[in-house]
């Protein structure tokens, strides 16, 4: 079946750390990937998307995530991490011929001022 | 962990009939759900948002009046395509969060509306 795993459900950091959280898919064909965002308080923002060409995809705020295809891997990254980057991040798959999307189990960030 | 189950799983149906999408929260008490449907090439696109107990908040440019959202229990909450058309074919996906703003928020495995 297909899934998608998100290996850290907990990480703490301090302010201007650097952060990386693990997504891995189990998708076999052509698939599409997302990082959403949920601030306390807040329904999903989308983070960033890659459908295709360059895998190394700029989102917003900072975040950039790279396709690693060989690897099976989109994870996501920021150099420099803010208090204001204290949230819950999940990672998102869909198959680029189909239409059923699969979440990874989050990942929730605790950046410490 | 904590498992919130949606059913069906896909369903297709004729145009002009009304579908019901269950989401149901498992182990834990969901008082906010949300749905969201996903199109092709695209983002999530949050539909609307139920709180247990009250109407729910539809996002600009949703129909209440063909999506309707009922949120009548601490565990489930439902969504009903009213008067399906093709363009109503996507899918449907609901999350669940318990009370708290830092509740950890939860995926339904989706549903696949197909509209004949």
């Amino acid at each position: 079946a297909q899934s998608v795993s998100q290996h850290n459900h907990h990480v703490i950091l301090s302010e201007a750390a650097s952060l990386e959280l693990g997504c891995n898919y189990s998708y076999g064909g052509t698939v599409n990937l997302f990082w959403y965002v949920q601030y306390p308080g807040q329904h999903l923002q989308l983070l960033l998307k890659y459908f295709s060409g360059d895998p190394l995809v700029k989102g917003i705020k900072g975040f950039e995530a790279e396709f690693i295809k060989s690897k099976f891997s989109f994870n996501l990254r920021k150099p420099s991490v803010q208090w204001s980057d204290t949230a819950e991040y999940f990672c998102a798959a869909i198959e680029a011929a189909g239409n059923k999307l699969t979440f990874g189990g989050g990942t929730r960030v605790l950046v410490k001022p | 962990g904590a498992v919130v189950s949606q059913h069906p799983s896909r369903v297709i149906c004729k145009s002009g009939t009304s579908v019901k999408i269950e989401c149901r929260s498992l182990d834990f008490q969901a008082t906010t759900m949300f749905w969201y449907r996903q199109f092709p090439k695209q983002s999530l696109m949050l539909m609307a948002t139920s709180n247990e107990g009250s109407k729910a908040t539809y996002e600009q440019g949703v129909e209440k009046d063909k999506f309707l959202i009922n949120h009548a229990s601490l565990t489930l909450s439902t969504l009903t395509v009213t008067s399906a058309h093709p363009e109503d074919s996507s899918f449907y996906i609901c999350s669940a969060q318990g009370q708290g703003v830092n509740e950890k928020l939860f995926f339904g495995s989706g549903t696949q509306l197909s509209v004949l």
